[in-house]
């Protein structure tokens, strides 16, 4: 692994499953941070975590879940999918969850579809 | 509450220079980052300003006025391969960052 992954690259969810999209990171990065991206809204909070343990909630939580058990591993649920929650996922990671010149390095994205 | 403002799509020639500006409204401001998004693929890092002023890289500049709550990201000898989306970002007083809609530069040749 070089980086961030995520997966799956992209799915297909009937509404009311649940669903957990994957994230990982070799950086040893400490903050990490999930967005979902819709056309003409640009990228928005999700969920974030400072560092392994810890998790906060961003501009737009309801409906998701995370967990940080471990520094690499950030996965995202959705407990019972709906249709306003199709979007593109992006993880991203940063060395700390603070300062400035703190640039986010994002993984390759998750195409969901909810029907 | 907190805005990013840019504009939706420009269209630009090869060959030519294009400014694509920001305008911000945020709770506290620790710099602006300006990130490239080709369609279907991850946003990717270009320019960071914190203080006012430019910063040059390559055929890359980035503005910035804090007293204005302004940046422009200028684009010089634009090639076909600039066709991407340009995303800037305020990172606010708890250190999120806050993003805009994006601007969808098109270049003809």
């Amino acid at each position: 692994i070089a980086g961030i992954t995520q997966a799956p690259t992209s799915q297909i969810l009937a509404a009311g499953r649940r669903m957990t999209l994957r994230c990982t990171q070799d950086m040893r990065h400490n903050a990490m941070y999930w967005y979902r991206q819709d056309l003409g809204l640009g990228l928005r909070l999700i969920h974030y975590s400072n560092t392994a343990g810890t998790t906060g909630k961003g501009e737009v939580p309801d409906g998701y879940s995370v967990s940080r058990a471990n520094t690499d591993d950030f996965p995202l649920t959705l407990a019972s999918a709906v249709p306003s929650q199709t979007s593109v996922y992006f993880c991203a990671s940063t060395p700390r969850a603070s300062g400035g010149h703190n640039e986010q390095f994002f993984g390759p994205g998750t195409r969901l579809t909810v029907l | 509450g907190q805005n990013i403002d840019q504009p939706t799509e420009m269209t630009a020639t090869e060959g030519a220079i294009v400014q694509i500006n920001c305008t911000y409204q945020t709770s506290g401001f620790n710099g602006l980052f300006w990130y490239q998004q080709h369609a279907g693929e991850a946003p990717t890092f270009l320019s960071y300003n914190v203080l006012d002023g430019l910063e040059e890289k390559g055929r890359f500049s980035s503005f910035l006025s804090r007293s204005k709550g302004y940046s422009y990201l200028l684009l010089k000898e634009l090639q076909m391969k600039d066709s991407a989306s340009y995303l800037c970002g305020v990172m606010d007083s708890n250190y999120q960052l806050i993003w805009g809609a994006g601007t969808k530069l098109i270049i003809k040749p």
